[in-house]
């Protein structure tokens, strides 16, 4: 079975750019996580989706939005880009059998790393 | 709120040593705890869980127990490898938090020869 698939797997914008990453769960997965690691603030949640809809929201600005596809695969934009956006963005997926996803566990991919110059 | 303390490293221990990583923990409730390892160049592996109180996780040779009266999920092993370097990441979800986790800062580890 593939696992989590995230693309691309390096990216380097200039501030001010905007940028889109994507994910690919594990086939039957319907919930699909995300979050930001950085060397300063560790791992920090970004937001969680299960059926095309946004259940749970972390702690980060409008600038960062994500979506969720039909398919459960979903993608992240950060728009206006700052220095301090430079990260690994690391995307997770679940089972969340029944939506009760608390209990599953997260098999994340390698992640994207992004340098914003 | 929700938080996650871990020992800072790195850690560095001679193989077939005994390794402890603490991790204590903050929540309301009563929270799934986790430890997940990353490897270089690579995402977050789940290592093992405990969900309820006096579990005990276990997996390739490490362990944690949840002890909720100390609100604690050390990790142990008895005798590591070197291909047990990598960095180590408690971390726990809220009831009905969903795939919110909450991590610590992560300990790295260094098993040398």
């Amino acid at each position: 079975k593939a696992g989590v698939t995230q693309t691309p797997r390096y990216l380097i914008k200039t501030r001010g750019q905007q940028v889109t990453l994507s994910c690919s769960p594990i086939s039957g997965h319907r919930s699909v996580s995300w979050y930001q690691q950085t060397p300063g603030q560790g791992l920090q949640f970004l937001f969680e989706y299960f059926s095309e809809t946004q259940r749970n929201k972390g702690n980060f600005p409008g600038r960062f939005s994500g979506r969720q596809f039909s398919n459960s695969r979903s993608e992240m934009n950060v728009s206006t880009l700052e220095l301090g956006d430079s990260a690994l963005y690391l995307c997770a997926s679940s089972l969340a059998v029944g939506g009760q996803s608390y209990n599953s566990p997260l098999h994340f991919g390698n992640g994207t790393r992004l340098t914003v110059t | 709120g929700n938080s996650v303390t871990q020992m800072e490293g790195p850690v560095t221990l001679s193989e077939e040593a005994f390794l402890t990583i603490n991790c204590t923990y903050t929540a309301t409730g009563y929270p799934s705890l986790f430890w997940y390892v990353q490897y270089p160049g690579e995402g977050l592996q789940l290592l093992l869980k405990a969900t309820k109180a006096d579990d005990k996780g276990s997996n390739k040779g490490f362990e944690a127990t949840y002890r909720k009266e100390t609100t604690s999920f050390h990790l142990e092993k008895g005798s590591v490898q070197v291909s047990d370097s990598a960095v180590y990441f408690c971390a726990l979800s809220s009831t009905g938090g969903g795939n919110k986790l909450t991590f610590g800062t992560g300990t790295q580890l260094k098993v040398e020869l």
